[in-house]
């Protein structure tokens, strides 16, 4: 079953409004969570790590106010995609790994796919 | 520099034929790991194969193989028997031996199984 889950798996909103996707590790406490972002027909590109208890750590050209990420507990993340834009519109996914170290492998939730209209 | 290449934007096979998927990789860090996941067109990331840096033996998983050549730093994916719910996209990714350090993903290919 899944360990991590993401939710919603699809929203629609209108332009200028803001959105919030969860994220959440089921059984297991993640200090660090990722959050990636997909277009169409290409990989994915890391927007953020997500830190328990701290500040994201945002990769170049994503923007922080746009982007905003909290990391309330061990097992939740949440992305908001403030003040929406058309644009904006992609496949948002999270994941998060158990333990440290390279050979721990990394689980993804389901997705978000957000539509701005 | 790319750290994760995937030369092979398509490929097809037919059913009940095995396919082999190509990565070729780049890091500097004697620790590392390197992932295969499969993504089918709803989105979901599924894990599929695991190959340490330090293995000394191929990975294995049912009808998943990682042909790990550490030298040309390479790690195809092997997939035995296809079958059609094998079309999906695959993309191949890196961890580096930092602490909780993320993967880093090559462009994947799109595998289409055809009957």
């Amino acid at each position: 079953g899944a360990v991590v889950s993401q939710h919603p798996s699809r929203v629609i909103c209108k332009s200028g409004t803001s959105v919030k996707i969860e994220c959440r590790s089921l059984d297991f406490q993640a200090t660090t969570m990722f959050w990636y972002r997909q277009f169409p027909k290409q990989s994915l590109m890391l927007m953020a790590t997500s830190n328990e208890g701290s500040k994201a750590t945002y990769e170049q050209g994503v923007e922080k106010d746009k982007f905003l990420i909290n990391h309330a507990s061990l097992t939740l993340s949440t992305l908001t995609v403030t003040s929406a834009h058309p644009e904006d519109s992609s496949f948002y996914i999270c994941s998060a790994s158990k333990d440290r170290g390279v050979g721990n492998t990394i689980y993804f939730g389901e997705g978000s796919w957000l539509t701005v209209v | 520099a790319q750290k994760i290449t995937q030369t092979q934007p398509g490929m097809f096979v037919q059913e009940k034929e095995a396919v082999t998927l190509d990565c070729t990789y780049d890091t500097s860090d004697p620790s590392y790991g390197l992932f295969w996941y499969k993504q089918p067109s709803s989105g979901e990331m599924i894990f599929l194969i695991y190959q340490g840096s330090y293995d000394q033996q191929n990975a294995t998983e049912g009808r998943y193989s990682l042909n790990f050549q550490k030298a040309r730093k390479s790690a195809n994916l092997v997939i035995s028997a296809s079958q059609l719910g094998d079309s999906a996209m695959y993309f191949c990714a890196m961890r580096e031996g930092r602490g909780y350090s993320t993967l880093t993903f090559g462009k994947g290919t799109m595998l289409l199984v055809s009957p």
